[in-house]
């Protein structure tokens, strides 16, 4: 079946240590969102990607980044990981004006834990 | 600016029992509505959305929601509860403005299913 699939669903890094977390589709969805949901939380918007063009959220610390290499992929990297930053990242595509009839299409996500 | 409330973080009910969970919106542009329904250290899964057609919709698992402009709520109800409907459900609102839509977030309401 189509759909987003994280990896890994569990990761674990250390302190400061750079740590990727990988999004792919097969959905052939032109829009790509991560989001950051800590515990008991709601998801909270990190930035999207509408094609190749990269938009970031205002509050999104400069500690976060993300590619997009293709269509189908897309990558959050963290550059020096915090106590702060665990939490479950959640990925989600969209097929452009489509958001008012679908919504948007997630994966099970990645649970990050930071020690 | 858009934004839901979800009145209510914790609400418990008897298996076979009524669920109704709260969500209020605001919006200065009609808005575009979803219900999503998350297990323990999964993604988010679609439940049901409006999108300006019958104001009452019919979701996945036999859930429902009304969306009432003069209250600007969108309370999600089920007839009779299941112990498998034990889950976080998030309340989200949308604007149609463009190539992109963002998905703004509830906080959240766990609904736990006593026996």
């Amino acid at each position: 079946d189509a759909m987003v699939i994280q990896n890994p669903r569990y990761q674990v890094t250390q302190f400061g240590k750079p740590v990727t977390l990988s999004c792919s589709q097969t959905l052939n969805h032109n829009v790509m969102y991560w989001y950051q949901q800590k515990s008991s939380q709601a998801p909270k918007l990190l930035f999207h990607y509408y094609d190749k063009d990269f938009n970031n959220e205002a509050d999104t610390p400069d500690n976060f980044q993300s590619r997009r290499p293709n269509t189908s992929f897309c990558f959050l990297d963290i550059r020096s990981p915090g106590l702060g930053d665990a939490a479950m990242y959640l990925c989600a595509t969209q097929k452009t004006g489509t958001a008012k009839i679908y919504g948007y299409t997630f994966g099970s996500g990645t649970r990050l834990t930071v020690v | 600016a858009q934004s839901v409330t979800q009145l209510g973080s914790h609400v418990s009910v008897s298996e076979g029992a009524l669920v109704l969970l709260r969500c209020n919106y605001s919006s200065s542009v009609p808005p575009y509505l979803f219900w999503y329904v998350q297990y323990p250290n999964q993604g988010l899964q679609l439940l049901l959305k409006y999108t300006s057609a019958a104001t009452l919709v019919k979701g996945i698992n036999g859930f429902e929601a009304e969306f009432k402009k003069s209250e600007t709520s969108f309370h999600l109800t089920k007839p009779s509860a299941h112990m498998s409907d034990a889950a976080e459900y998030f309340c989200a609102v949308s604007s149609y403005g463009g190539a992109t839509n963002k998905l703004i977030f509830g906080t959240g309401t766990l609904l736990a299913v006593q026996p």
